[in-house]
């Protein structure tokens, strides 16, 4: 069975511009969230999204937005990008929200620079 | 508020010495405890996880930790470290049916021959 995947994987933009990233969860898994990160603020969870519904949000500003479409595959958007934003962004899926369903699968991530 | 402390931000062991990576919770119910592993570039790799039941328990590459209430602590062991192993290592907690992983900040290991 494939992993997570994570397209594109290194990524430059410039202050002010916005960038959608996409994940493809694990075949079958239903629920993909969302992680940041830096080495200042170290890996900080985003949003979950299962069944295309935000399930789940972390303290981020409204700038960084997702969505989930009926295949379950899942984008993230950040727009007005600011250099605060260069990351590693990475995506885990698992299959659904019951308990046994705990564990997480990454992918790769996708490595963005903003300049 | 959930928490993970990982007090050593690096560690050097040497090849076939043993190895113990230290993580403290905090968390206010049963905590879903997980250890993953990050190569430089790549994502997380689990290496292992505590849901319930035998608080010692294995995971792949011959690592394993220990879950311990009392101390809030679940610390990750590996007797024989190999050179392959050097890697940044996550202490995370989650809740029993939420999705957010809470990390500690890593540990750096570093193998030297």
């Amino acid at each position: 069975k494939a992993g997570v995947t994570q397209t594109p994987r290194y990524l430059i933009k410039t202050r002010g511009q916005q960038v959608t990233l996409s994940c493809s969860p694990i075949s079958g898994h239903r629920s993909v969230s969302w992680y940041q990160q830096t080495p200042g603020q170290g890996l900080q969870f985003l949003f979950e999204y299962f069944s295309e519904t935000q399930r789940n949000k972390g303290n981020f500003p409204g700038r960084f937005s997702g969505r989930q479409f009926s295949n379950s595959r899942s984008e993230m958007n950040v727009s007005t990008l600011e250099l605060g934003d260069s990351a590693l962004y990475l995506c885990a899926s698992r299959p659904g929200l019951a308990s046994s369903y705990n564990e997480q699968f990454f992918g790769p991530g996708t490595r963005l620079t903003v300049l | 508020a959930q928490s993970v402390t990982q007090p050593d931000i690096h560690i050097t062991v040497s090849e076939g010495a043993s190895l113990e990576l230290r993580c403290n919770y905090s968390y206010g119910a049963t905590p879903y405890l997980f250890w993953y592993v990050q190569s430089p570039g790549q994502g997380l790799q689990l290496l292992l996880k505590y849901f319930s039941g035998d608080t010692l328990v294995q995971g792949i590459k011959g690592f394993e930790a220990e879950f311990k209430r009392s101390q809030s602590s679940f610390n990750l062991r590996k007797p024989s470290v190999h050179w392959s192993d050097a890697a940044e290592y996550f202490c995370a907690v989650g809740a029993q049916y939420g999705n957010k992983l809470v990390f500690g900040a890593g540990t750096i290991l570093r193998v030297k021959s």
